[in-house]
């Protein structure tokens, strides 16, 4: 069964308290592994697609990796306004338009 | 401006009662799907739509249903069959034919059972 799993469930930074959140995955095949940032009663925001183990993509102070087993969101030197719920997902092979979402990481930036 | 809106943005239904959520979107996209967040949960699909006049059920369609009349409107109807529909429901549209197109998604609506 294809399976998403974040950790850790929350987490506080002191500002410019650089860290990473891990997203752990199982599919039969992966098509692209997707992150997001959600805002408390909002909708989820995009980030970032990765494709490829190996493949890393930065956004302002955001760095998203890939291995075969999980991806990582590095956040260097957060902000309070980094403070959100980040969502990771997965999109199986086998099924081109479904995503399987995590249960999320909530992130406190603390000033 | 290009997005997906999503209303009422709070919806209050009463016991046996029928609701219908509203999703639009003007970013000529084909595909249009419907979530729901539970607090400390993931997003569950309940269901998604490739083309005009056609859809598939998600993970958990039991007690909802859809319709995909037009391209830009897929709205989702909270039947009274769905025992525990309190909960925040987002709408996503993605472009393209390719699965690895991106989902974008709508504000939400929140549904509380009174």
């Amino acid at each position: 069964e294809d399976q998403v799993t974040q950790s850790p469930e929350a987490l506080r930074l002191q500002e410019g308290e650089s860290s990473s959140l891990n997203c752990s995955y199982t599919v039969s095949g992966l098509r692209g592994l997707f992150w997001y940032r959600q805002d408390p009663g909002k909708g989820p925001e995009f980030l970032f697609t990765l494709y490829s183990a190996g493949e890393e993509k930065e956004k302002e102070r955001l760095k998203a990796t890939l291995t075969k087993k999980e991806s990582f969101l590095h956040i260097t030197a957060p902000k309070p306004e980094d403070s959100a719920t980040y969502l990771c997902a997965v999109q199986a092979l086998d099924s081109s338009y479904k995503l399987i979402f995590g249960s999320g990481t909530r992130l406190l930036v603390r000033p | 401006d290009g997005g997906i809106t999503q209303s009422p943005k709070y919806l209050f239904r009463k016991e046996g009662q029928n609701v219908t959520l509203s999703c639009e979107q003007n970013l000529n996209h084909d595909a249009m799907y419907w979530y729901r967040q539970d607090p400390g949960q993931g997003l569950r699909l309940i269901y998604y739509s490739q083309i005009v006049n056609d859809f598939q059920k998600g993970d958990i369609a039991e007690g909802y249903s859809v319709s995909r009349e037009k391209k830009e409107s897929f709205p989702l109807t909270v039947t009274s069959a769905q025992k525990n529909p309190t909960a925040f429901y987002l709408c996503a549209s993605r472009g393209g034919t390719s699965g690895r197109d991106t989902q974008y998604f709508g504000p939400g609506t929140r549904l509380t059972v009174l």
